[in-house]
């Protein structure tokens, strides 16, 4: 079975520094990865996926990811946090059955980034 | 493009009553999925549909949780009788399909029972 998990509940971060949200992942096929954004009191908003391409995902608002197979991972980076950024950050895998994908997300337990003035 | 549209935004009942919560898809998108988030926690699937069909129901309680999706657009999740434990936030999320195109979501409906 796929499943994801994110290593911090909780990140803080001051505006201008680097961002990182950890992700570990656990499939049995190559997995689809995604990060999803959601903003208080607004709808789920996809930042980037990942679908056996280029190892390092380009997303929207200046975020990437990197797929990393050896390690199991798919953290979340961005260069320089904004105030805009404050939001809870969900790692989410695809989940397949026998080779085939069934559609279905799979969501992590959620990182709240926190982003100080 | 709009986008999903569920309705009410919040709705709060005593325990025991019956609820009902309705989304609009994305025009054009034939997958449609209802998704339970608790405090704290991720979204969880509680059932998919594809077109006016029910493809996957497997994590919804159907001792009080029913769903419908008419015409294969737009779909109402209810519940009844709603009990303390159901006080969550659910989502409606639609898309092209069931393979890795993106799913939508909605703003969801914020359900506190008393």
């Amino acid at each position: 079975a796929q499943s994801v998990t994110q290593l911090d509940s909780h990140v803080s971060v001051s505006e201008g520094t680097p961002v990182l949200l950890r992700c570990n992942y656990s499939s049995s096929y190559s997995p689809s990865l995604f990060w999803y954004v959601q903003h208080p009191n607004k709808g789920l908003q996809l930042l980037l996926k990942y679908t056996s391409a280029a190892t390092l995902v380009k997303g929207i608002n200046g975020f990437e990811a990197e797929f990393k197979k050896s390690e199991t991972s798919f953290h979340l980076t961005k260069p320089s946090a904004h105030m805009s950024d404050a939001a809870e950050y969900f790692c989410v895998v695809s989940d397949v059955v026998g080779s085939s994908n069934t559609g279905k997300l799979i969501f992590g337990q959620g990182t709240t980034l926190q982003v100080k003035p | 493009e709009a986008g999903v549209v569920q309705s009410p935004r919040y709705k709060i009942i005593e325990k025991k009553q019956p609820v009902a919560f309705w989304c609009n898809p994305i025009s054009g998108h034939n997958t449609l999925y209802w998704y339970l988030q608790n405090l704290g926690q991720g979204p969880e699937l509680l059932i998919r549909y594809e077109n006016e069909e029910a493809v996957d129901d497997s994590q919804l309680p159907k001792d009080r949780f029913s769903a419908e999706r008419l015409k294969g657009v737009d779909s109402t999740l209810k519940i009844q009788p709603a009990e303390l434990g159901d006080s969550a936030v659910y989502l409606c999320a639609s898309s092209k399909d069931r393979g890795l195109t993106e799913q939508y979501f909605g703003p969801g409906t914020r359900l506190t029972v008393t």
